[in-house]
């Protein structure tokens, strides 16, 4: 169990640039999610799975957004012609099953300049 | 929908002190709860868990009880120590219809 793991750790992009963002979740754990946090507050749902399924995409997320989970393992997210309000920490955390506890990535930190 | 709200920060404490942070929570059903930990610079990690009502969860000291008749899910310890200062964020998931929510945090700041 080597926890989960985001790639990369910082990203700095210009702005109207495409990004991509790459998280392992720990073996066998069926659900992920994905979360931004900025500076101050709690983490703030993007979507999530269940093995490769999108159950749910968050209202907030415009259209420049997207993830998959194409094997129910590994995910991505995309965030295409990025924009300076984009700026903030990328959240990836996995959970074995719906109903126990996530565990979090350290995170994707990202700075649209 | 589902939501948290979460007492609004910052707290701060000196050693030893009794520490309360509120949390109550709205939601269809029956959740889990979570009390998750942030350490400046550090990721979340997992405090404590209860998954029904009239459970306590603890870990480090810190204790929380789930309360279905008060939806409410408070985070106490006794003696709270510098090395405690995080930012503390309730949630409640679990089930297979439910995604991770979280509340806003509060930040505890505990001095010498």
């Amino acid at each position: 169990d080597t926890g989960v793991s985001q790639d990369p750790r910082h990203k700095i992009t210009k702005r109207g640039q495409n990004v991509t963002f790459r998280c392992d979740p720990i073996s066998e754990h069926n659900r992920l999610y994905w979360y931004r946090q900025t500076l101050g507050q709690g983490p703030e749902f993007l979507t999530y799975f269940q093995n490769e399924a999108q159950l749910e995409k968050s209202r907030l997320l415009s259209d420049r957004f997207s993830a998959e989970r194409p094997k129910g393992s590994f995910s991505t997210l995309e965030i295409q012609r990025t924009e300076q309000g984009d700026s903030a920490m990328y959240l990836c955390a996995s959970a074995r099953q719906p109903n126990t506890e996530a565990f979090f990535g350290q995170g994707t930190r990202l700075t649209v300049v | 929908g589902n939501s948290v709200t979460q007492m609004e920060g910052p707290v701060t404490l000196s050693e030893e002190a009794f520490l309360t942070i509120n949390c109550t929570y709205t939601a269809t059903g029956y959740p889990s709860l979570f009390w998750y930990v942030q350490y400046p610079g550090e990721g979340l990690q997992l405090l404590l868990k209860a998954t029904k009502a009239d459970d306590k969860g603890s870990n480090k000291g810190f204790e929380a009880t789930y309360r279905k008749e008060t939806t409410s899910f408070h985070l106490e310890k006794g003696s709270v120590q510098v090395s405690d200062s995080a930012v503390y964020f309730c949630a409640l998931g679990g089930g297979s219809n439910y995604k991770l929510t979280f509340g806003k945090g509060t930040l505890l700041t505990v001095n010498p």
